[in-house]
């Protein structure tokens, strides 16, 4: 079993859907989450970041934790075109100021059409 | 925001020789670059842990004379790629951790003939 896995897709959906992905993993010493956003061909950047349990927003997106189920989400309201891109998720037990070995999801590829 | 470059972003050799990639922070110190490879449609894999000053610490599976890691500033970690094969072809991806968070550079795409 991987210690993190996420659904590769391809996930299509139609401009201004609420997009849906989701991550799940085994380690429980897991306690930083992150997801990411890689457009082709680049490398990837950071659109949210999480620590232990919870709900954080920004803008359009909403990141969910559920240590318990050790399961998180990423949500997308009133998707956009310039959406389209792959989505990973990455998470790791140490904190911040630490050597972070990130554990990374396979990533999720999303595309929004117009 | 804190922005990490690579030189080059891409780079055809022919099989057998040498490949060297940079990657710097630009705005910003670290004492701490990681180096990934990523293959198509693939998530990223981690390669080494680069910290200034000292040997890199390797991943499993990870050959470290044929992957060359040199982190000799704050700003600038190089990977070098020695006697590159076709196998060796993929999309090469450092990023440099600066006030807790892992910034990522765009990638060098790799190509060995």
């Amino acid at each position: 079993q991987k210690e993190v896995e996420q659904d590769p897709g391809p996930l299509s959906v139609p401009e201004g859907a609420i997009v849906s992905l989701n991550c799940t993993y085994s380690n429980s010493a897991f306690q930083y989450f992150m997801w990411y956003r890689q457009y082709s061909r680049k490398g990837p950047e950071l659109l949210m970041y999480t620590y232990s349990s919870g709900n954080k927003e920004d803008g359009r997106f909403t990141a969910q934790v559920d240590k318990s189920s050790k399961y998180i989400s990423l949500f997308i309201r009133d998707s956009q075109p310039s959406d389209s891109a792959t989505y990973l998720c990455a998470m790791s037990a140490l904190g911040a100021g630490n050597n972070r070995k990130l554990i990374w999801g396979l990533g999720t590829s999303l595309a929004v059409n117009p | 925001g804190a922005v990490v470059s690579q030189h080059p972003s891409w780079v055809i050799c022919k099989s057998g020789t040498s490949v060297k990639i940079e990657c710097r922070s630009l705005d910003f110190q670290a004492t701490t670059m990681f180096w990934y490879r990523q293959f198509p449609k693939q998530s990223l894999m981690l390669m080494a842990t680069s910290n200034e000053g000292s040997k890199a610490t390797y991943e499993q599976g990870v050959e470290k004379d044929k992957f060359l890691i040199n982190h000799a500033s704050l700003t600038l970690s190089t990977l070098t790629v020695t006697s590159a094969h076709p196998e060796d072809s993929s999309f090469y991806i450092c990023s440099a951790e600066g006030t807790g968070e892992q910034f990522f550079g765009p990638g060098t795409r790799l190509t060995v003939l």
